[in-house]
């Protein structure tokens, strides 16, 4: 069955970098692409940027450009995403999803990875 | 950027229909995906493409689309449909959209 298994909380200090883990299993992982998403307290859900796992090829939501990085590692299954200068506003569970093939949706979700800052 | 409206909350009795709405200009010549998320989980798929329900979701949820506003429609509504429920296109502009996401409550 497809699992995508990710890193564990976090708690960084305003200004730091945190990179999340998303390991999947149960598909072929170069045959989908990896969607981000996180969700701040609270609210609702938020698009963070996208990555084939076939080519390595990015999309990113415009007002994280410059401060997100999106990579995956083919051998392991695993996506990975960075994000740099962290302020308090980035507090949020961050969410992989795989990116459905000839359509939109995210079919199969990992279970979170919270992610603290704070001085 | 393109946006999608949903009402933040909806109301239904238990066995009732619930319809929750999202609005967006011209909604109705996109696809448009729906989930579902309870408290302290991950999200889940309950309509892709419209209308299409992923396998193990039940037919009592179903979608519709056209013009301004795609419907999300739970019939015969239980306790454990009480979740917080998102639309999500995508658009040339914005990629990845979501709504703001509406509360369903079972009274």
């Amino acid at each position: 069955q497809v699992q995508l298994v990710q890193s564990g909380a976090e708690v960084k200090k305003p200004g730091a970098s945190v990179k999340v883990s998303c390991k999947a299993s149960g598909y072929t992982f170069t045959s989908y692409g990896i969607s981000w998403v996180r969700q701040a307290p609270g609210q609702g859900l938020e698009w963070m940027g996208w990555i084939s796992a076939y080519n390595g090829n990015t999309n990113y939501a415009q007002k994280l450009q410059g401060r997100v990085t999106m990579t995956t590692d083919t051998s392991t299954s695993t996506a990975y995403m960075e994000l740099r200068s962290l302020r308090s506003d980035d507090t949020a569970v961050y969410y992989c999803a795989r990116a459905s093939k000839g359509s939109s949706f995210l079919d199969y979700w990992g279970q979170g990875t919270l992610v603290t800052v704070s001085s | 950027s393109y946006v999608l409206t949903q009402p933040p909350s909806v109301s239904v009795a238990p066995g009732q229909t619930a319809r929750i709405t999202c609005g967006g200009n011209n909604i109705g010549s996109k696809s448009v995906h729906w989930y579902q998320q309870k408290p302290g989980q991950a999200p889940v798929l309950v309509v892709y493409d419209d209308s299409d329900r992923p396998s193990g979701i039940p037919e009592r949820f179903s979608g519709s689309n056209s013009g301004n506003t795609a419907t999300l429609t739970i019939s015969r509504v239980e306790a454990g449909d009480e979740a917080d429920y998102y639309c999500q296109v995508w658009d040339s502009s914005s990629d990845w959209v979501f709504g703001g996401g509406t509360k369903l409550t079972v009274l």
